[in-house]
């Protein structure tokens, strides 16, 4: 079935620091991928997606890009912020968009530091 | 704005009781999910419903079920709670019948049985 991995955390920057988040796919179809983002204490909101390869998603300074030829959709930031502190799941659309269910990856925590 | 809320934040209740988790969406969303999310384990669907009265399992339906009387409101009930359903529970809700568009999240109800 469809499923999706992402590298384990917590990974821990300092301000400023450039964030890799990886997230590889296997996938039934064309689904669209995404990277939700869930701060302390609160539920899930989305942070980007890509509903085709080669579509970049961007927000807030955060950006993805759908890679149809490696299976993968990393999570980037030039520099980060200590507001930027959360956990991180990547996901895609399950059967290539044919159900209405995603399938999350495990999720990576990330901590940075002042 | 999307909105959508769960009736609890927090909740302790004693192993055998009967369980309510109440969730409301303010946006004519078809679809609404229940997860249970869990450290290393990520986000795991339990049940989801793609219009009232429908509903369908997801991955670890056992021990749940699930109400959607009306189009706004999807409840997640816990027949005879168990210390194993400790958990944070979150709901969500989308627009389409297909998964290529996002998910809206609430805050969540982390759920202690003791």
């Amino acid at each position: 079935g469809d499923s999706v991995t992402q590298m384990e955390g917590p990974v821990t920057l300092s301000e400023e620091a450039f964030l890799t988040i990886n997230c590889t796919y296997t996938a039934t179809g064309y689904p669209s991928l995404f990277w939700y983002v869930q701060y302390p204490g609160e539920g899930l909101q989305l942070l980007l997606k890509a509903t085709k390869a080669d579509d970049k998603g961007s927000n807030k300074g955060f950006e993805a890009t759908y890679r149809k030829e490696t299976t993968s959709f990393h999570l980037e930031k030039g520099s980060v912020q200590v507001s930027d502190s959360a956990v991180y799941f990547c996901a895609l659309s399950d059967k290539g968009g044919a159900t209405n269910k995603l399938i999350f990856g495990t999720g990576t925590l990330l901590a940075v530091q002042p | 704005d999307v909105k959508v809320t769960q009736s609890s934040r927090y909740l302790v209740k004693r192993t055998g009781e009967k369980v309510f988790l109440e969730c409301v969406q303010d946006m004519d969303h078809e679809n609404m999910f229940w997860y249970r999310q869990d450290p290393g384990l990520g986000l795991r669907l339990i049940y989801f419903s793609y219009d009232v009265k429908m509903k369908e399992k997801g991955d670890i339906p056992e021990g749940y079920s699930v109400s959607r009387e009306k189009k706004e409101r999807f409840s997640l009930i816990l027949e005879s709670a168990s210390t194993n359903q400790t958990s944070m529970y979150l709901c969500a809700s989308s627009f389409t019948r297909t998964a290529r568009h996002e998910q809206y999240f609430g805050p969540g109800t982390r759920l202690t049985v003791t």
